[in-house]
């Protein structure tokens, strides 16, 4: 049972549009939502997170919104650049305490369209 | 210097084989985890261990098998390597994170593993 989902495997954006994307997830206990970047031959960099008490996140070009109600997220790359290109996770934190762990959505690949 | 080391970078192997993959961390976290990537799979984790005394399975630890030896050190290995366990594999470290608060995790460069 996939607790996080990402849709969308990958998507395309001219470069200095805005780059959306999105992922959706099922557990209602997580408690801090995380995006991960990850390039080719390289291990995923944390990028981003939201605490699920909030519905927004910003950080220079990216922003991360939260829909408790939805139970979905996105981030939000404005404007995107060609050094976006990558792979990103959308990651949700969760579990009984001293024991919490991160699940994984399967990933989107985004590419910059110089 | 890296952060999190993974050795080796590239494994080609046969099946039967026992392989060994090792993480290396100089950044002082207590919690380690293993995972591994697939196509349209995402990260699926492991094992974890939350102190050198803790060894944790994830959601996918059936033919894995894993060795704390220190703090800094956390080792995957295949006992009898199989096909399917083809697969990208990350190690990554955290702090002790308490609920209510962010356990950021940071990853080492990942190993290729072919099992033939």
């Amino acid at each position: 049972d996939q607790q996080v989902k990402q849709n969308s495997p990958s998507l395309s954006v001219q470069e200095g549009r805005i780059s959306i994307l999105n992922c959706d997830y099922t557990n209602s206990m997580f408690d801090y939502f995380l995006w991960y970047k990850k390039y080719p031959a390289e291990g995923p960099t944390f990028l981003i997170s939201i605490s699920s008490i909030k519905d927004k996140n910003e950080d220079g070009r990216f922003t991360v919104f939260l829909n408790k109600s939805a139970k979905h997220l996105s981030l939000h790359i404005v404007p995107s650049q060609p050094g976006d290109s990558a792979v990103y996770f959308c990651a949700a934190k969760g579990g009984t305490f001293g024991n919490e762990k991160l699940t994984f959505g399967t990933g989107t690949r985004l590419t910059i369209i110089p | 210097d890296a952060d999190v080391t993974q050795t080796p970078r590239n494994r080609i192997t046969k099946t039967g084989k026992r392989i060994m993959l090792e993480c290396s961390q100089t950044k002082g976290h207590d919690r380690m985890y293993w995972y591994r990537q697939d196509p349209g799979l995402g990260l699926r984790l492991i094992y974890y261990s939350f102190d050198v005394k803790d060894i944790n399975k994830g959601e996918i630890s059936d033919g894995y098998s894993v060795s704390r030896q220190a703090q800094a050190k956390f080792s995957l290995s295949l006992e009898s390597a199989i096909p399917n366990q083809t697969a990208l594999y990350f190690c990554a470290t955290s702090d002790l994170g308490t609920s209510g608060s962010i356990d950021t995790q940071y990853f080492g460069p990942g190993t290729r593993l072919t099992v033939l």
